[in-house]
């Protein structure tokens, strides 16, 4: 069975400054997704990055970059220039490559940005 | 634009009574999930289907049911309603190719 391990229950950030979110996974299949949600105060999920595990390439979304050690099962999130708005609860999830949509999640990382 | 709609979006209700939370979307996926949110423990997979007619147990799947009637909903029913099923309850449906979720407003139930 897949387990995903995010082991900050709570970070902060300056405004304007960079801040990594960790999460290790554990995995018996070679082919495989990786995800960052943000999940606001609204409640909402919104996908913000989303990695294949065959690319060796790190995704990049615009201030969001990962950081995949594929060999240390590693899918850390990187968010630049941190803004007020990126304030939120992060959850990093893993699924299997046939298992189309069926994610399992960490336990969440809440995000405070400081002005 | 395409969506997934949950409602109610809350509900309180009493210990044993049956609940159904409903859940509908425009996406045209075949994939759909239930999933609950408790704090320190992330998003837990109750129920999930491939397509009409077919259903399957998740990771937390005790005093819930699914049906799948058609392609755009997937109803979840609590039969008799436990205060540990106090929780923010998400539907998602999923893209094939890329099992990325798509995911509803959630809805919260409390059990008293």
């Amino acid at each position: 069975a897949q387990t995903v391990t995010q082991s900050q229950p709570e970070m902060s950030v300056q405004e304007a400054e960079t801040v990594t979110l960790s999460c290790t996974y554990d995995t018996s299949e070679s082919d495989y997704y990786l995800f960052w949600y943000k999940q606001p105060p609204s409640r909402q999920m919104i996908l913000v990055i989303r990695q294949e595990a065959y690319k060796q390439q790190n995704a990049t979304e615009n201030r969001f970059s990962v950081n995949f050690q594929k060999a240390a099962k590693s899918f850390s999130l990187k968010i630049s220039d941190s803004q007020l708005g990126d304030a939120a609860m992060y959850f990093c999830a893993h699924a299997g490559g046939t298992s189309y949509g069926k994610l399992t999640f960490g336990q969440g990382t809440i995000l405070t940005v400081h002005p | 634009d395409a969506e997934i709609t949950q409602s109610p979006r809350h509900k309180i209700t009493e210990t044993g009574r049956q609940v159904t939370l409903a859940c509908h979307q425009t996406w045209n996926h075949n994939n759909m999930f239930w999933y609950r949110q408790d704090l320190g423990h992330g998003l837990r997979l109750i129920h999930y289907s491939y397509g009409v007619q077919d259903t399957n147990k998740g990771e937390v799947s005790d005093g819930y049911s699914v049906s799948r009637s058609n392609t755009e909903d997937l109803p979840l029913t609590l039969e008799s309603a436990a205060s540990s099923q106090t929780s923010v309850y998400f539907c998602a449906s999923s893209d094939y190719t890329t099992g990325e979720l798509f995911f509803g407003e959630g809805s919260r139930l409390t059990v008293l």
